[in-house]
């Protein structure tokens, strides 16, 4: 069972620019949630995907915006980057259900905007 | 306002001494309650959860950590520190009725001295 994987793992853009951002989660698992961790904070809730449809969004203007494709594996894209956008971005896969079921998490990537 | 404080940002303790990680929210009703370890360059993998019953719970890595309603806290800890505990370490709550969506705290710090 391979875990949850992230692409790329460093990233460099300039302000203004695009990024998407790739995670393929867990096997058997059909929800991906994103994270935005800035440099010494916790990580924040952008949006969960769930079965291809977007299941709930945080605090994040529209120009955060995510995919999850057939096979639940997901992309956050992010337009007009600002340089508040420089963070760790953490993908996490579960299997929702009415039970809990634990997130994993995957690397991360590091975006830098300069 | 729903929140998730933790108190000590920055926490230095010697090898073979005992570590307590404070954690306190703010929420309605009684949230599930989480803590993660995140090591340089890594995801976060989770120590141990909180949902009902015993209110001590044991995790991984001989972590336990205490709920206690009247004081809305969820405190770590853990007897005797190895060097490679040093890590940064995250409270984190969720809502069923959110789907487990993660609120996290801004982490503590832990440096092991030798």
């Amino acid at each position: 069972e391979t875990g949850v994987t992230q692409s790329p793992t460093h990233l460099i853009k300039t302000r203004g620019q695009q990024v998407t951002l790739r995670c393929s989660s867990q096997s058997g698992h059909n929800t991906v949630s994103w994270y935005q961790q800035a440099l010494g904070q916790g990580p924040q809730f952008i949006f969960q995907y769930y079965r291809e449809e977007e299941n709930g969004r945080g605090n994040f203007p529209p120009r955060f915006s995510g995919l999850q494709f057939p096979n639940y594996s997901s992309e956050l894209n992010v337009n007009a980057l600002e340089l508040d956008d420089s963070a760790l971005y953490l993908c996490a896969s579960s299997l929702l259900r009415d039970s809990y079921n634990e997130q994993f998490f995957g690397p991360g990537t590091r975006l830098t905007v300069l | 306002a729903q929140s998730v404080t933790q108190p000590d940002i920055h926490i230095t303790v010697s090898e073979g001494a005992s570590l307590e990680l404070r954690c306190n929210y703010s929420y309605g009703a009684t949230p599930y309650l989480f803590w993660y370890v995140q090591s340089p360059g890594q995801g976060l993998q989770l120590l141990l959860k909180y949902f009902s019953g015993d209110t001590l719970v044991q995790g991984i890595k001989g972590f336990e950590a205490e709920f206690k309603r009247s004081q809305s806290s969820f405190n770590l800890r853990k007897p005797s520190v190895h060097w490679s505990d040093a890590a940064e370490y995250f409270c984190a709550v969720g809502l069923r009725s959110n789907d487990y969506k993660l609120s996290f705290g801004a982490g503590t710090t832990v440096t092991v001295r030798a």
